[in-house]
Protein backbone atom coordinates (compact mmCIF):
# COMPACT_ATOMS: atom_id res chain seq x y z
CA UNK A 1 0.00 0.00 0.00
CA UNK A 2 1.45 3.49 -1.18
CA UNK A 3 1.89 5.91 2.07
CA UNK A 4 0.39 9.49 2.36
CA UNK A 5 2.34 11.57 0.19
CA UNK A 6 2.20 15.17 0.17
CA UNK A 7 2.72 17.93 -2.34
CA UNK A 8 4.73 20.41 -2.91
CA UNK A 9 7.89 19.13 -0.91
CA UNK A 10 9.19 22.42 -0.34
CA UNK A 11 8.04 26.02 -0.82
CA UNK A 12 9.01 29.23 -0.37
CA UNK A 13 6.20 32.14 -0.60
CA UNK A 14 6.72 35.68 0.41
CA UNK A 15 4.14 37.78 2.99
CA UNK A 16 0.88 38.41 2.08
CA UNK A 17 0.56 35.38 -0.66
CA UNK A 18 -1.41 32.39 -0.39
CA UNK A 19 -0.55 28.76 -0.35
CA UNK A 20 -2.01 25.85 -0.99
CA UNK A 21 -0.51 22.50 0.52
CA UNK A 22 -2.18 18.74 -0.69
CA UNK A 23 -2.01 15.44 0.96
CA UNK A 24 -3.37 12.28 -0.51
CA UNK A 25 -4.08 9.88 2.29
CA UNK A 26 -2.94 5.64 2.32
CA UNK A 27 -6.34 3.98 -0.07
CA UNK A 28 -8.97 2.82 1.89
CA UNK A 29 -8.68 5.71 5.05
CA UNK A 30 -11.33 8.27 5.26
CA UNK A 31 -9.99 10.76 7.84
CA UNK A 32 -7.17 12.76 7.05
CA UNK A 33 -6.02 15.76 10.28
CA UNK A 34 -3.51 18.47 9.56
CA UNK A 35 -0.52 19.74 11.52
CA UNK A 36 2.12 22.62 12.04
CA UNK A 37 5.43 21.74 13.21
CA UNK A 38 7.56 24.86 14.49
CA UNK A 39 10.65 24.75 16.51
CA UNK A 40 9.23 26.66 19.34
CA UNK A 41 5.48 25.27 19.39
CA UNK A 42 6.27 22.08 18.11
CA UNK A 43 3.31 19.93 16.63
CA UNK A 44 0.44 21.43 16.92
CA UNK A 45 -3.28 19.67 15.16
CA UNK A 46 -4.58 22.44 12.67
CA UNK A 47 -8.27 20.34 11.31
CA UNK A 48 -9.39 17.32 10.48
CA UNK A 49 -11.56 15.89 8.07
CA UNK A 50 -13.59 12.90 7.49
CA UNK A 51 -15.72 12.18 4.42
CA UNK A 52 -15.51 15.72 2.77
CA UNK A 53 -16.69 17.56 6.45
CA UNK A 54 -14.67 19.61 8.86
CA UNK A 55 -15.40 17.78 11.84
CA UNK A 56 -12.98 20.07 14.46
CA UNK A 57 -10.51 22.42 14.30
CA UNK A 58 -7.24 23.63 16.25
CA UNK A 59 -6.49 26.80 17.84
CA UNK A 60 -5.58 28.56 14.74
CA UNK A 61 -6.79 31.90 12.93
CA UNK A 62 -9.50 31.71 9.88
CA UNK A 63 -6.65 31.99 7.01
CA UNK A 64 -6.03 28.77 7.74
CA UNK A 65 -8.35 26.47 5.82
CA UNK A 66 -9.01 23.27 4.23
CA UNK A 67 -11.20 20.67 2.71
CA UNK A 68 -11.71 17.24 1.60
CA UNK A 69 -12.63 15.74 -1.89
CA UNK A 70 -14.62 12.58 -2.55
CA UNK A 71 -11.70 10.19 -2.85
CA UNK A 72 -10.40 11.75 0.63
CA UNK A 73 -7.85 13.96 -0.84
CA UNK A 74 -7.51 16.77 1.51
CA UNK A 75 -5.98 20.51 0.69
CA UNK A 76 -5.32 23.08 3.47
CA UNK A 77 -4.99 26.82 2.39
CA UNK A 78 -3.08 29.60 4.38
CA UNK A 79 -4.27 32.97 2.88
CA UNK A 80 -2.45 36.38 3.81
CA UNK A 81 1.08 34.32 4.89
CA UNK A 82 2.63 36.20 7.85
CA UNK A 83 6.59 35.07 8.43
CA UNK A 84 5.52 32.78 11.71
CA UNK A 85 3.48 30.58 9.09
CA UNK A 86 7.02 29.17 8.35
CA UNK A 87 6.91 25.78 8.98
CA UNK A 88 6.74 21.64 8.44
CA UNK A 89 2.85 20.78 7.55
CA UNK A 90 1.95 17.08 7.74
CA UNK A 91 -0.67 15.51 6.97
CA UNK A 92 -1.88 12.24 8.51
CA UNK A 93 -4.28 9.86 7.53
CA UNK A 94 -6.03 7.02 9.51
CA UNK A 95 -9.34 4.53 8.38
CA UNK A 96 -11.80 6.83 10.99
CA UNK A 97 -14.88 6.09 11.91
CA UNK A 98 -18.12 8.17 10.93
CA UNK A 99 -19.35 8.28 14.84
CA UNK A 100 -15.49 10.54 15.53
CA UNK A 101 -12.11 9.55 17.11
CA UNK A 102 -11.70 5.76 17.96
CA UNK A 103 -8.97 5.44 20.80
CA UNK A 104 -6.88 2.81 18.76
CA UNK A 105 -6.94 4.55 15.23
CA UNK A 106 -3.42 4.97 14.05
CA UNK A 107 -2.69 7.78 12.05
CA UNK A 108 -0.01 7.56 9.60
CA UNK A 109 2.03 10.63 8.33
CA UNK A 110 3.22 12.16 5.06
CA UNK A 111 6.55 13.25 4.90
CA UNK A 112 5.47 16.70 5.37
CA UNK A 113 5.92 20.31 3.35
CA UNK A 114 8.28 22.57 4.30
CA UNK A 115 6.93 26.28 4.14
CA UNK A 116 9.34 28.83 4.02
CA UNK A 117 7.46 32.43 4.02
CA UNK A 118 10.06 35.40 3.58
CA UNK B 1 -7.28 14.28 26.29
CA UNK B 2 -5.27 13.79 29.23
CA UNK B 3 -1.35 15.40 30.03
CA UNK B 4 1.44 13.56 29.05
CA UNK B 5 4.97 14.76 31.33
CA UNK B 6 8.22 12.80 29.44
CA UNK B 7 12.13 13.56 30.09
CA UNK B 8 13.19 16.42 27.48
CA UNK B 9 16.03 14.10 26.43
CA UNK B 10 17.93 10.54 27.19
CA UNK B 11 21.07 8.93 25.88
CA UNK B 12 21.91 5.36 24.98
CA UNK B 13 24.37 3.00 23.52
CA UNK B 14 23.99 1.80 20.63
CA UNK B 15 22.79 -2.38 20.65
CA UNK B 16 21.69 -1.85 23.99
CA UNK B 17 18.17 -1.90 25.62
CA UNK B 18 16.91 1.74 25.73
CA UNK B 19 13.80 2.65 28.41
CA UNK B 20 11.74 5.65 27.96
CA UNK B 21 9.49 6.85 30.58
CA UNK B 22 6.33 8.44 30.04
CA UNK B 23 3.64 9.85 32.90
CA UNK B 24 0.22 10.09 33.06
CA UNK B 25 -0.94 10.70 36.40
CA UNK B 26 -4.61 12.07 34.92
CA UNK B 27 -5.15 9.05 32.67
CA UNK B 28 -8.72 8.13 32.22
CA UNK B 29 -9.42 4.38 32.37
CA UNK B 30 -10.53 4.44 28.54
CA UNK B 31 -7.52 6.16 27.48
CA UNK B 32 -5.10 4.15 25.18
CA UNK B 33 -1.12 5.04 25.32
CA UNK B 34 0.28 5.38 21.87
CA UNK B 35 3.64 5.78 21.03
CA UNK B 36 4.90 7.82 18.05
CA UNK B 37 8.50 8.93 16.91
CA UNK B 38 9.34 11.23 14.47
CA UNK B 39 13.12 10.72 13.01
CA UNK B 40 15.09 13.36 11.47
CA UNK B 41 13.11 15.22 8.58
CA UNK B 42 10.46 12.59 8.41
CA UNK B 43 6.92 12.84 9.64
CA UNK B 44 5.72 11.19 13.11
CA UNK B 45 5.34 7.61 12.69
CA UNK B 46 3.87 4.74 14.75
CA UNK B 47 5.10 2.98 17.26
CA UNK B 48 2.90 1.20 19.86
CA UNK B 49 0.27 1.20 21.30
CA UNK B 50 -1.83 -0.04 24.74
CA UNK B 51 -4.33 0.11 27.25
CA UNK B 52 -4.03 -2.13 30.59
CA UNK B 53 -1.82 -4.67 29.14
CA UNK B 54 1.80 -4.88 28.49
CA UNK B 55 2.49 -5.11 24.38
CA UNK B 56 4.98 -5.99 22.01
CA UNK B 57 5.47 -6.14 18.46
CA UNK B 58 8.06 -5.76 16.15
CA UNK B 59 9.60 -2.38 17.35
CA UNK B 60 9.14 -1.93 20.66
CA UNK B 61 7.38 -2.97 23.64
CA UNK B 62 5.50 -0.99 25.83
CA UNK B 63 5.11 -2.00 30.18
CA UNK B 64 2.41 -0.15 31.61
CA UNK B 65 2.37 0.26 35.35
CA UNK B 66 -0.51 -1.16 37.02
CA UNK B 67 -2.37 1.86 38.39
CA UNK B 68 -1.78 3.51 34.55
CA UNK B 69 -0.38 6.45 35.76
CA UNK B 70 3.05 5.75 33.73
CA UNK B 71 4.08 3.52 30.88
CA UNK B 72 7.44 2.76 29.63
CA UNK B 73 8.81 2.47 25.70
CA UNK B 74 11.44 -0.35 25.39
CA UNK B 75 13.67 -0.86 22.80
CA UNK B 76 15.39 -3.78 23.09
CA UNK B 77 18.93 -2.94 21.37
CA UNK B 78 18.91 0.35 20.07
CA UNK B 79 20.11 1.09 16.94
CA UNK B 80 21.59 4.46 15.70
CA UNK B 81 18.42 4.30 13.62
CA UNK B 82 16.38 4.69 16.73
CA UNK B 83 17.61 7.84 17.05
CA UNK B 84 14.69 10.26 16.89
CA UNK B 85 11.94 12.06 19.15
CA UNK B 86 9.66 9.67 20.86
CA UNK B 87 6.05 10.90 22.28
CA UNK B 88 3.88 9.34 24.34
CA UNK B 89 0.36 10.33 23.62
CA UNK B 90 -3.15 9.17 25.58
CA UNK B 91 -6.43 8.62 23.41
CA UNK B 92 -9.76 8.32 24.61
CA UNK B 93 -12.97 7.83 22.61
CA UNK B 94 -15.37 10.55 21.72
CA UNK B 95 -17.02 12.41 19.04
CA UNK B 96 -15.37 15.38 17.03
CA UNK B 97 -11.50 15.70 16.27
CA UNK B 98 -9.00 13.10 15.53
CA UNK B 99 -6.37 15.05 16.04
CA UNK B 100 -3.01 13.76 18.49
CA UNK B 101 -2.29 16.08 20.81
CA UNK B 102 1.91 16.35 20.54
CA UNK B 103 4.12 17.31 23.83
CA UNK B 104 7.64 18.00 23.87
CA UNK B 105 8.59 14.48 23.42
CA UNK B 106 11.69 12.55 24.76
CA UNK B 107 14.89 13.52 22.12
CA UNK B 108 16.57 10.35 22.04
CA UNK B 109 19.94 10.31 21.38
CA UNK B 110 22.00 6.69 20.20
CA UNK B 111 25.90 6.85 20.95
CA UNK B 112 27.43 4.30 18.29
Amino acid sequence: KAGVTQTPRYLIKTRGQQVTLSCSPISGHRSVSWYQQTPGQGLQFLFEYFSETQRNKGNFPGRFSGRQFSNSRSEMNVSTLELGDSALYLCASSPGHRSGRISTDTQYFGPGTRLTVL
Amino acid sequence: DAKTTQPNSMESNEEEPVHLPCNHSTISGTDYIHWYRQLPSQGPEYVIHGLTSNVNNRMASLAIAEDRKSSTLILHRATLRDAAVYYCILRGSGGGADGLTFGKGTHLIIQP
